[in-house]
């Protein structure tokens, strides 16, 4: 099994120009996650999709939209990219969402990671 | 949203123990995590504790959580060179489908 990939591991962009970063996980969860780790501040959440056909924003979406393609994949889209979007970004995927499922812990695996740099 | 804070720097002695301290606001946390990230790594899951425990023992790692006073932390016995990472304490939170992070404290073993 490989876990959560991502990909691309590096990028770099222009202002203004649109990318899409994919995210895939071969462990049948329900649930997937986007982060972005920014130096000082840990990560923070960008979207989610708690089920296959589902997608709800987390506490930093702007300027960001998913797609929760099928059960494996769930991808990122920056449409006009922004030198404020510089930061390291992480896909998770958990069993069940996380926090619902009474005494059972929903551990998030991460992929590792895609670098973009706006410049 | 719940705030959760660490330290963010650690520098220990290989062969001595590292204590990691983290702070958390939400008392309906249910789990609560320690999460190792290496240079140019994604996250790994270290260890969890549930709430209703106060001490978690797995080999070189001890969890302790004191849910009074919202306060998580992470020893590490007999530390590594190998140990030197990010180490983030993360908390779940009762309603939202996500976990809070903190933002890392940033581990290194001197040899």
């Amino acid at each position: 099994n490989a876990g959560v990939t991502q990909t691309p591991k590096f990028q770099v962009l222009k202002t203004g120009q649109s990318m899409t970063l994919q995210c895939a996980q071969d462990m049948n969860h329900n649930s997937m996650y986007w982060y972005r780790q920014d130096p000082g501040m840990g990560l923070r959440l960008i979207y989610y999709s708690a089920s296959e056909g589902t997608t709800d924003k987390g506490e930093v979406p702007n300027g960001y939209n998913v797609s929760r393609l099928n059960k494996r994949e769930f991808s990122l889209r920056l449409e006009s990219a922004a030198p404020s979007q510089t930061s390291v970004y992480f896909c998770a995927s958990s069993l069940r969402p996380v926090g619902t499922s009474g005494t059972r812990t929903d551990t998030q695996y991460f992929g590792p990671g895609t670098r973009l740099t706006v410049l | 949203g719940e705030d959760v804070e660490q330290s963010l720097f650690l520098s220990v002695r290989e062969g001595d123990s590292s204590v990691i301290n983290c702070t958390y606001t939400d008392s309906s946390s249910t789990y609560l995590y320690w999460y190792k990230q290496e240079p140019g790594a994604g996250l790994q899951l270290l260890t969890y504790i549930f709430s209703n425990m106060d001490m978690k023992q797995d080999q070189r790692l001890t969890v302790l959580l004191n849910k009074k006073d919202k306060h998580l932390s992470l020893r590490i016995a007999d530390t590594q060179t190998g140990d030197s990472a990010i180490y983030f304490c993360a908390v779940d939170q009762t309603g939202a489908n996500n976990l809070f992070f903190g933002t890392g404290t940033r581990l290194t073993v001197i040899p």
